[in-house]
């Protein structure tokens, strides 16, 4: 059985750009939830979409958006970037509430 | 300010000893999950534990979740250096849907 997967594995941008960065959950899995992973906060839930609808936002700024397509795979966009933009950004997928989410490897993004 | 807390950070012991890791926080959760991160990977699942008192066993592995399900142990039998890694306590709250809020973690090296 497939895991998650996340491509690119490996971004670098510069500052003002954007990017957008995709996951493909597993088979069956209609969740899709994003988190921002780095040294200094940790993992830090960004959103979540259910049925290609928002479900659950975190505490980021407006220039972090998704989306989620019929086919279940989701997007995350991220405008106007910035240095402290560099992270690893991690895309989980689950059935359903009550069920584990399982995270694929991450895209790591730089920003210079 | 952090939700969980997770204790220690760091850990560095010799193959064969035990080690406990903590995880506390002062919200209740609906369930807590345990994950292992290596390098360069997303994490992965180790146990889900959702009934207060619950004790989950994965071979040399423990996982013990508080009677008022606000915090949780991991304890490692016997430690190889396999089980070198970065462990994460996640949990979910009732009330905050379905995102799930991320301990520091604990990194822990495992020296033959």
């Amino acid at each position: 059985k497939a895991g998650v997967t996340q491509t690119p594995r490996y971004l670098i941008k510069t500052r003002g750009q954007q990017v957008t960065l995709s996951c493909s959950p597993i088979s069956g899995h209609r969740s899709v939830s994003w988190y921002q992973q780095t040294p200094g906060q940790g993992l830090q839930f960004l959103f979540e979409y259910f049925s290609e609808t928002q479900r659950n936002k975190g505490n980021f700024p407006g220039r972090f958006s998704g989306r989620q397509f019929s086919n279940s795979r989701s997007e995350m966009n991220v405008s106007t970037l910035e240095l402290g933009d560099s992270a690893l950004y991690l895309c989980a997928s689950r059935r359903d509430r009550d069920q584990p989410q399982h995270f694929g490897d991450g895209t790591r993004l730089s920003i210079l | 300010t952090q939700l969980l807390e997770q204790s220690p950070q760091f850990l560095s012991i010799q193959e064969g000893e035990n080690l406990t890791v903590y995880c506390n926080s002062s919200s209740v959760f609906s369930s807590l999950q345990w994950y292992r991160q290596e390098p360069g990977e997303g994490p992965v699942l180790l146990v889900t534990v959702v009934t207060g008192g619950e004790v989950k066993k994965l071979k040399r592995l423990t996982f013990q979740f508080g009677d008022a399900r606000k915090d949780s142990s991991l304890h490692i039998t016997a430690a190889q250096p396999g089980d070198t890694g970065l462990y994460l306590c996640a949990g979910e709250e009732e009330t905050s849907g379905s995102r799930l809020t991320f301990g520091e973690g604990t990194q822990l090296t495992v020296n033959p």
